[in-house]
């Protein structure tokens, strides 16, 4: 069965400093990965994604993500955090029926 | 740019009522999703539409939500009775099928309290 797990529930980060969000996925067949970020009473907003190709994914707003597949991993990264980037991000994967499985999310505090 | 629209952006119901919500997709998009999200949780989907047929149901509580999408465009969800455990956000989404490629495009939602 596809799924996706975000083992951290928060992560804080100080302004200015590099930040990670960790999704490791499992998924029979090619992974297509997602981020996808959102903010209070609001709906998601893709950020990035990999389909194939290069490991390192450059997305909107900074972000990048590394897909490292013996470790069935996808992280989620920023060199120098913003205070604006504080908000619920989500990982999510899609399979070959066109279905989509999300994380249960990571809430990223970004401090001044 | 295109977008994913909703509406009622919040209803406000008491239990035992019905409600309905719409989505309209992006042009073009054939793939139509509903989620229901609770705070603080990722999206739980609630059923999937490609075109006007509904690809999976599975997880949608069919005693009282109902779901259409009739001519392959915009879409309704009702529920009928609505209960105190119903309160939630109710995101729609759409995606291209053309290629796995394609990421889902989330409308604004709506947020629905049940008293």
């Amino acid at each position: 069965a596809q799924s996706v797990a975000q083992p951290e529930d928060q992560v804080n980060v100080a302004e200015g400093n590099p930040l990670t969000v960790k999704c490791t996925y499992s998924v029979s067949g090619n992974p297509y990965l997602f981020w996808y970020v959102q903010y209070p009473n609001r709906g998601l907003q893709f950020l990035l994604k990999y389909i194939t190709g290069d490991n390192l994914v450059k997305g909107s707003y900074g972000f990048e993500a590394e897909f490292n597949k013996s470790q069935t991993s996808f992280h989620l990264k920023k060199p120098s955090a913003l205070v604006s980037d504080s908000a619920l991000y989500f990982c999510a994967v899609r399979d070959r029926f066109n279905k989509f499985y999300f994380g249960s999310g990571t809430k990223l505090n970004v401090k001044p | 740019e295109a977008e994913v629209a909703q509406s009622p952006r919040y209803k406000i119901t008491e239990k035992s009522q019905a409600v309905a919500f719409w989505c309209d997709p992006i042009s073009g998009h054939a793939t139509l999703y509903w989620y229901r999200q609770i705070l603080g949780q990722g999206p739980e989907l609630l059923v999937q539409f490609q075109d006007e047929s509904v690809v999976d149901d599975s997880q949608l509580p069919k005693d009282r939500f109902s779901a259409e999408r009739l001519k392959g465009v915009d879409s309704t969800l009702k529920i009928q009775p609505a209960e105190l455990g119903d309160s939630a956000m109710y995101l729609c989404a759409s995606s291209a099928t053309v290629a796995f490629s394609s990421e889902q495009f989330f409308g604004p939602g709506t947020r629905l309290t049940v008293l």
